[in-house]
């Protein structure tokens, strides 16, 4: 079993719709979750940064994290072309020297 | 805008040339990395320097070496590299070494 699991897609979306992004991880040692976009032969972008269960919010993202089910999720309101990207969930263990731990990264296209 | 900045963009380069990345962030973090991504995958770790020494050597073939003159700059010497060396190198940087991860846009190497 891979340490940290993501459906990489595609996923096609209109305008306007609610986006869901998941990941499941293995290790109840990980602590910290966070959340990278990525454009076509761009470098990751840090969207969302959380180290706690439940909710967080900034603007159209909102970032949740279940820590029993060991399950994070990315949702995105009133998504939008520019949203079209890769999305990559990566997760470190608490201690020194985290390393991350990436998803495969799940390809997005909202369409207009 | 990235506060992480690499360059160049594009580098190509034959087999037996000998070029360097360049890595500069003025956000005042203590933890520089370097990463290797391959097209549809996600990002894979290559080193770590914390507090300018090198804190993790991902068993990365000797060809690539790195270099971190100051607690700003990260520079990766390439040498001798192999057409499968041709990638997108990404510079990050974090606060400390269990902070969370800024990446630069990336220099995209092409070795012929």
């Amino acid at each position: 079993q891979k340490e940290v699991e993501q459906d990489p897609g595609p996923l096609s979306v209109p305008e306007g719709a609610i986006v869901s992004l998941n990941c499941t991880y293995s290790n109840s040692a990980f602590q910290y979750f966070m959340w990278y976009r990525q454009y076509s032969r761009k470098g990751p972008e840090l969207l969302m940064y959380t180290y706690s269960s439940g909710n967080k919010e900034d603007g159209r993202f909102t970032a949740q994290v279940d820590k029993s089910s060991k399950y994070i999720s990315l949702f995105i309101r009133d998504s939008q072309p520019s949203d079209s990207a890769t999305y990559l969930c990566a997760i470190q263990n608490a201690g020194n020297n985290r390393k991350l731990i990436w998803g495969l990264g799940t390809s997005l296209a909202v369409n207009p | 805008d990235t506060e992480v900045t690499q360059t160049p963009k594009h580098l190509v380069m034959g087999m037996t040339n000998k070029k360097s990345l360049k890595c500069e962030q003025h956000m005042g973090h203590r933890a520089m990395y370097w990463y290797k991504q391959k097209a549809k995958k996600p990002p894979e770790l290559m080193f770590v320097y914390s507090y300018e020494k090198l804190s993790i050597n991902e068993s990365v073939p000797s060809r690539f070496s790195p270099e971190c003159p100051n607690s700003s700059l990260l520079n990766l010497h390439l040498h001798a590299l192999q057409p499968e060396d041709s990638a997108l190198y990404l510079c990050a940087s974090s606060q400390d070494p269990s902070g969370e991860l800024f990446f630069g846009e990336g220099s995209r190497l092409t070795v012929l």
